[in-house]
């Protein structure tokens, strides 16, 4: 069974630093792109950041450009996400997702989502 | 970017009602159209790809269709798990963009 568990969610104080994590199991990490999608409290989805299956390329949204960076392990079959100057508009639930390729690309499988708060 | 619009934001509908949903793109994306649902409090399910092909597991009351900038989704017969927030969501380009989620909520 295909699982992706995020974590690392938590309140920081705008400018601070944060990883979130997303564990995977149940399929071949290493074969599959990833990504970062993020939703405001009571807000929509947004796709903030896309790594492929060897690493590179990367791409971000302009939101986070310069601020996030997205890594992976696929030897621990990991997916990271480091977030520095962190501002109130990034308060939100972060959900890892596996990009599925068939025909176009979407996303198939989603973590629980980790929700990170920022706030003084 | 590519900018994705969703009408209604909200529908009230009855189980067994047919229900439809559109979603029009800035400028033409093709087929590169994805459609999920949400429930409160749980991460967004795939439900349709490429504009009309469903994802494995997703009943058949459920279809999409369109291409070029118009797209619609289209629940046949209501059930009570189908009262959710759907979002289409267009992969043609980065940055992959959502629309803002139509809320479909029981009459």
């Amino acid at each position: 069974e295909v699982q992706l568990v995020d974590s690392g969610g938590d309140l920081v104080q705008p400018g601070g630093s944060l990883r979130l994590s997303c564990a995977a199991s149940g399929f071949t990490f290493s074969s599959y792109e990833m990504n970062w999608v993020r939703q405001a409290p009571g807000k929509g989805l947004e796709w903030i950041s896309y790594i492929s299956s060897s690493g590179s390329p990367i791409f971000y949204a302009d939101s986070v450009k310069g601020r996030f960076t997205i890594s992976r392990d696929n030897a621990r079959e990991s997916l990271y996400l480091q977030m520095n100057s962190l501002r109130a508009e990034d308060t939100a639930v972060y959900y890892c997702a596996r990009g599925k390729q068939w025909l176009v690309p979407s996303f198939d499988y989603w973590g629980q989502g980790t929700l990170v708060t920022v706030s003084s | 970017d590519i900018q994705m619009t969703q009408s209604p934001s909200s529908v009230s509908a009855s189980v067994g009602d047919r229900v439809t949903i559109t979603c029009r793109a800035s400028q033409s994306i093709s087929n590169y159209l994805n459609w999920y649902q949400q429930k409160p409090g749980k991460a967004p399910k795939l439900l349709i790809y490429s504009a009309y092909i469903l994802q494995s597991g997703v009943p058949s009351r459920v279809s999409g269709s369109g291409s070029g900038t118009d797209f619609t989704l289209t629940i046949s017969s209501l059930q009570p798990e189908d009262f959710a927030t759907y979002y289409c969501q267009q992969s043609s380009s980065l940055p992959y963009t959502f629309g803002q989620g139509t809320k479909l909520e029981i009459k």
